[in-house]
């Protein structure tokens, strides 16, 4: 059972213009939701995160999204950046549990 | 500088063979997790542990099993390995309690090829 889902293997930009990001999840009961950057041969490292309480959360060229009726959210990175090729996963949080359900990931690839 | 170390960047081994990789972190935390990451299929929970000397399965166990005889160190162990086996380790750590979001803090990862 997939619990949080992110349908888009692969994603293409052009640098400066806006990449979106989404995930699906199934679960009501997550309180925390993540995103997280992994180049390659390298462990994953934190991005951003949304509470289950919140809408939205920004931080520099990094925007979160929440609509909790649609269970998805969605992250924004504007302006997009040859650096910021890579895959991002998609992860959701619950405080009883204590550990992440990650998505299956999104490669991001922005062109020059 | 907080640091999740993983012993082994990359390793190939044969079929049958037992396999140990490492796992050390410096920030105190209470849980420390095994993920492998495969194309398509995201990241996978091995197995997790709360504490020292506990461990929980997670989504996919089978194959595997884990010692925690230290807090800061987490031991992912295969006990023969196969081909299926081949893929991306990743170790993490997170702290329990109060205020937590549930970020974890992850190693550089263990590439292992299973010949």
């Amino acid at each position: 059972d997939q619990q949080v889902k992110q349908n888009s293997p692969s994603l293409s930009v052009q640098e400066g213009r806006i990449s979106i990001l989404n995930c699906d999840y199934t679960n009501s009961m997550f309180d925390y939701f993540l995103w997280y950057k992994k180049y390659p041969a390298e462990g994953p490292t934190f991005l951003i995160s949304i509470s289950s309480i919140k809408d939205k959360n920004e931080d520099g060229r990094f925007t979160v999204f929440l609509n909790k009726s649609a269970k998805h959210l969605s992250l924004h990175i504007v302006p997009s950046q040859p650096g910021d090729s890579a895959v991002y996963f998609c992860a959701a949080w619950r405080s009883s549990g204590d550990k992440l359900t990650f998505g299956t990931g999104t490669r991001l690839a922005v062109r020059p | 500088d907080v640091k999740v170390t993983q012993s082994s960047r990359y390793l190939v081994k044969r079929t049958g063979e037992k396999v140990f990789l490492e796992c050390v972190q410096d920030m105190d935390h209470e849980n420390m997790f095994w993920y492998r990451q495969d194309p398509g299929l995201g990241l996978r929970l091995i197995y997790f542990s709360y504490d020292v000397k506990m461990k929980e399965k997670g989504d996919i166990p089978e194959g595997y099993s884990v010692s925690r005889e230290k807090k800061e160190r987490f031991s992912l162990i295969l006990e023969s390995a196969s081909t299926n086996q081949t893929s991306m380790y990743l170790c993490a750590s997170s702290s329990a309690g109060g205020g937590n979001t549930g970020e974890l803090f992850f190693g550089e990862g263990s590439r292992l090829t299973v010949l």
